[in-house]
């Protein structure tokens, strides 16, 4: 079975402080994918990014990186220099091996971020 | 950007009523998707629909609930006599074939009060 469990459930920072979003998951495969997506107050669901297990080399794309470690189970969220557009509810999820079966994704219970001007 | 729309964006009904909630997802994708968030809690998923038919569901979709694509373009969840318990935000998505076949586009989402 495949679980994600982010245990921060809100993190209240000040503009421009680096925050650091934490996921941990649990999975039998070999092959998986790893995600990140962002729930503004208007309530859709943007994608982030993809990680696919085979690759830990981190990423970084403008104020957000994404450290991948699979030997701890983590893959973490960093936002650098927090801007108030920042302030969304932050799913990590987890998908098994793309297939034709359905492409399911189970998510964490989401960390609350509030940036304060 | 192509995106996926859904309609309506809330629905307020009694308990035991029958509810369709619809979605146009993006044209050249293969999978489609519905999933459900009780307010505050985590993206539970309940369905996923590939050529034409399930391809997986949860424990959640139970016989209450049915999805359909009538006609190549809208893709529906029904739910055949709503409970107090469904009510959530629903959320559409779809995704393209091959290597983004795990890339899901969600829609905006049709928030559900049933009363």
């Amino acid at each position: 079975a495949q679980k994600v469990t982010q245990a921060q459930t809100e993190i209240s920072v000040v503009e421009k402080e680096d925050v650091t979003l934490d996921c941990v998951y649990e999975t039998r495969d070999t092959t998986y994918y790893l995600f990140w997506y962002k729930q503004p107050p208007s309530g859709e669901l943007v994608f982030l990014i993809r990680r696919n297990s085979f690759d830990e080399q981190n990423e970084i794309s403008g104020r957000y990186s994404w450290n991948f470690q699979k030997s701890t189970s983590s893959f973490n969220f960093t936002i650098t220099a927090s801007q108030v557009v920042d302030s969304a509810v932050y799913f990590c999820a987890l998908s098994d091996l793309i297939n034709n079966a359905g492409n399911m994704l189970t998510f964490g219970g989401g960390t609350r971020l509030m940036v304060k001007p | 950007e192509p995106e996926v729309t859904q309609t309506p964006s809330h629905q307020v009904t009694q308990m035991g009523q029958e509810v369709i909630l619809r979605c146009v997802p993006i044209s050249n994708h293969l999978y489609f998707y519905w999933y459900r968030q009780i307010l505050g809690q985590k993206v539970e998923f309940l369905v996923s629909f590939y050529n034409n038919e399930i391809s997986e569901k949860s424990e959640i979709f139970d016989d209450q609930f049915s999805v359909e694509r009538p006609d190549g373009s809208n893709f529906t969840l029904k739910i055949r006599s709503t409970k107090l318990e469904d009510s959530a935000m629903y959320f559409c998505a779809s995704s393209p074939g091959g290597s983004g076949a795990n890339v899901l586009t969600f829609g905006a989402g049709s928030r559900l009060t049933v009363l």
